[in-house]
């Protein structure tokens, strides 16, 4: 099992580009998350998916798109990038509700920085 | 919402030397996660506290959940390099969602 695969792993854009992040598990997880990782402030989350077709906002949702058109895959789109999204970004699954409380297990992150 | 406040923020010891990292949480704990992240990697699941009380051990850390206090500690004895890295505190939400604690930073010096 690869577990949280993420692609790609850098990324430099300039100001008003766009691109999208791909998040694959081969877990079957039900859920799946994206966080981004800011110096002193931890991992907020952007927007999470609790299944095939379903996404809803996290916690940091503004500048961000996704879409879970696979069980699989959850993919996060910058639609214009800007420079307050330079950041390093998690991707997470975890098991649906089944009694109990179910760890996340996350990707390797994807560095990206706006120029 | 509820928050989670870790201290320190970053910590230097000496190899061998032990050391705690506090979370503390501004509403009741009902279950509390612990991860580590090695620089330029993604989130490793250490252990998870689900009662107040409650006392895990993961090598040479253990984490312990006191609900009175809204607060979990991790201790680390005789650290070693491999324990250089980011320790957060989280708990979980709705949907599995989980809220970090801005982390903490440990340096290990040989």
């Amino acid at each position: 099992n690869a577990g949280v695969t993420q692609t790609p792993k850098f990324r430099v854009l300039k100001t008003g580009q766009s691109m999208t992040l791909l998040c694959a598990q081969d877990m079957n997880h039900e859920y799946m998350y994206w966080y981004r990782q800011d110096p002193g402030m931890g991992l907020r989350l952007i927007h999470y998916s609790v299944g095939e077709g379903t996404t809803a906002k996290g916690e940091v949702p503004d500048g961000y798109n996704v879409s879970r058109l696979k069980k699989q895959n959850f993919l996060l789109g910058l639609e214009s990038a800007a420079p307050s999204q330079t950041s390093v970004y998690f991707c997470a699954s975890r098991p649906g509700t089944s009694g109990g409380l179910n760890e996340q297990f996350f990707g390797p992150g994807t560095r990206l920085t706006v120029l | 919402s509820q928050e989670l406040e870790q201290s320190p923020q970053s910590l230097i010891v000496q190899e061998g030397k032990n050391l705690t990292i506090n979370c503390t949480s501004s509403k009741t704990l009902y279950g509390l996660y612990w991860y580590k992240q090695k620089y330029g990697e993604g989130l490793i699941f250490l252990m998870m506290l689900q009662k107040g009380g409650e006392e895990k051990s993961h090598e040479k850390i253990t984490a312990k959940l006191d609900e009175k206090k809204q607060q979990s500690s991790l201790h680390i004895t005789a650290s070693q390099p491999s324990h250089a890295g980011i320790y957060l505190c989280g708990v979980g939400t709705s949907y599995g969602k989980l809220t970090f604690g801005q982390g903490t930073i440990l340096t290990v010096h040989p």
